[in-house]
């Protein structure tokens, strides 16, 4: 049971532009949220994150928001550079499951010049 | 500090055989988890280790198993392999007392013939 989903499986957007990436989840106990990135061949690598307290974390081009009524988040990055293609994954942090963490199936994104 | 290490990078096996991953995490952390990645299926959990103990555990065939050591590197095994264990293997450590990230090692890809 996938309980947290990134319904787009890929974005392409231009450079200098704003990239929007989407994250739902389905399980209320999730208290903190991640995003990584992940470029082939390599292991993906922490981008930031929220914790359920908050609405909204930001850190540098990156911005993290949080509708905890709507049980969806998004990461925003601007603006978009060609260093920033690669494959974005939304996790979820459980602490009734000893914070383990649940992963999305990821965003590939595309920056063109 | 130094970042996660998996050993080895890359590797080729034939079904039915077995194989050892392994994974030194970043010094002081005490979890250690292993994901399976393959093509569209984002990042699949495995199983989870804190302080030599199985914590958490995903929905994989008991052919996957794994272990902890006392100074905190783990293994994991796959015994009989199929063509379908064919993925990239990633492990990922914390300090797993809290909701804290996690930070990846490069991971192993795993290819079986």
């Amino acid at each position: 049971d996938q309980q947290v989903k990134q319904n787009s499986p890929s974005l392409s957007v231009q450079e200098g532009r704003i990239s929007i990436l989407n994250c739902d989840y389905t399980n209320s106990m999730f208290d903190y949220f991640l995003w990584y990135k992940k470029y082939p061949a390599e292991g993906p690598t922490f981008l930031i994150s929220i914790s359920s307290i908050k609405d909204k974390n930001e850190d540098g081009r990156f911005t993290v928001f949080l509708n905890k009524s709507a049980k969806h988040l998004s990461l925003h990055i601007v603006p978009s550079q060609p260093g920033d293609s690669a494959v974005y994954f939304c996790a979820a942090s459980d602490p009734g499951g000893d914070y383990k963490l649940s992963f999305g199936a990821g965003t590939t994104v595309t920056v063109r010049a | 500090k130094a970042g996660v290490t998996q050993t080895p990078r890359y590797l080729i096996k034939t079904r039915g055989q077995q194989v050892t991953l392994s994974c030194s995490p970043i010094s002081g952390h005490r979890s250690v988890s292993w994901y399976q990645q393959t093509p569209g299926q984002g990042l699949q959990f495995l199983f989870e280790y804190f302080s030599e103990t199985q914590r958490n555990k995903g929905n994989f065939p008991g052919r996957f198993s794994g272990r902890q050591f006392s100074n905190s590197r783990s293994e994991m095994n796959v015994s009989t392999l199929e063509l379908g264990d064919s993925a990239l293997y990633l492990c990922a450590s914390s300090p797993g007392t809290g909701p804290y990230e996690q930070y990846f090692g490069p991971g192993t890809r795993l290819t079986v013939t």
